[in-house]
């Protein structure tokens, strides 16, 4: 159980274009996911809380207008990162709150790899 | 906000030997604190947690000690082996319902057969 799914696991996209990054909760609902990124040796920042059927928020330094976050349902949570650019290269990963009486633990995604040329 | 730090950034040990991993936190309303253990280009995976009211748990090979009072929590793992080589990391929540988790900047393990 409490197993995440995240799509795709690797993009390369060319500057100024947008993409889109799911996080699936695959046996559990989840009302809550996080989104996280990690540089290459570095650890996991916190990048925003997503929260189903309501605005997401957004870690101090994070730009709400450039990496877009919506919840729309219990089981998926999706990340946009609008107008990339080389500097958004990095690895994303998600995480969902798992199952009913363990609310803390985090179950994360298996990851997205992006490049930006 | 919370703040975790962990030492030591890097660990080699021989494959049979103990290796303990150590962390701090800055906020003593945090009262959940787990372990994950990422390996290259993978998903950090939970291995071991505790809360606040306890202040051990073990789980085989692996243990986890809390001191409330000095806020600081360790990874004790013992009779290592080459495939407990990867990166760990610490983390803390605090209380209430927002769950986040604040990580330590992670542990390179390295285990020499």
């Amino acid at each position: 159980g409490a197993v995440v799914s995240q799509h795709p696991s690797w993009v390369i996209c060319k500057s100024g274009t947008s993409v889109k990054i799911e996080c699936r909760s695959l046996d559990f609902q989840a009302t809550t996911m996080f989104w996280y990124r990690q540089f290459p040796k570095q650890s996991l920042m916190l990048m925003a809380t997503s929260n189903e059927g309501s605005k997401a928020t957004y870690e101090q330094g994070v730009e709400k207008d450039k990496f877009l976050i919506n919840h729309a349902s219990l089981t998926l949570s999706t990340l946009t990162v609008t107008s990339a650019h080389p500097e958004d290269s990095s690895f994303y990963i998600c995480s969902a709150n798992g199952g009913l009486s363990n609310g803390k633990t985090q179950y994360f995604g298996p990851g997205t790899r992006l490049l930006v040329l | 906000g919370e703040n975790v730090e962990q030492h030591p950034s890097t660990l080699s040990v021989q494959e049979g030997d103990s290796a303990v991993i150590k962390c701090t936190y800055s906020d003593s309303a945090s009262n959940y604190f787990p372990w994950y253990k990422q390996e290259l280009g993978k998903r950090p995976q939970l291995i071991i947690d505790i809360r606040s009211n306890v202040g051990e748990k073990k789980d085989q090979r692996i243990a986890v000690t809390l001191n409330k009072t000095a806020k600081h929590f360790s990874l004790h793992i013992t009779e290592t082996q080459p495939e407990d080589s990867a990166v760990y990391f610490c983390a803390a929540s605090p209380s209430g319902s927002a769950r986040q988790l604040t990580f330590g900047s992670g542990t390179q393990l390295t285990v020499l057969p």
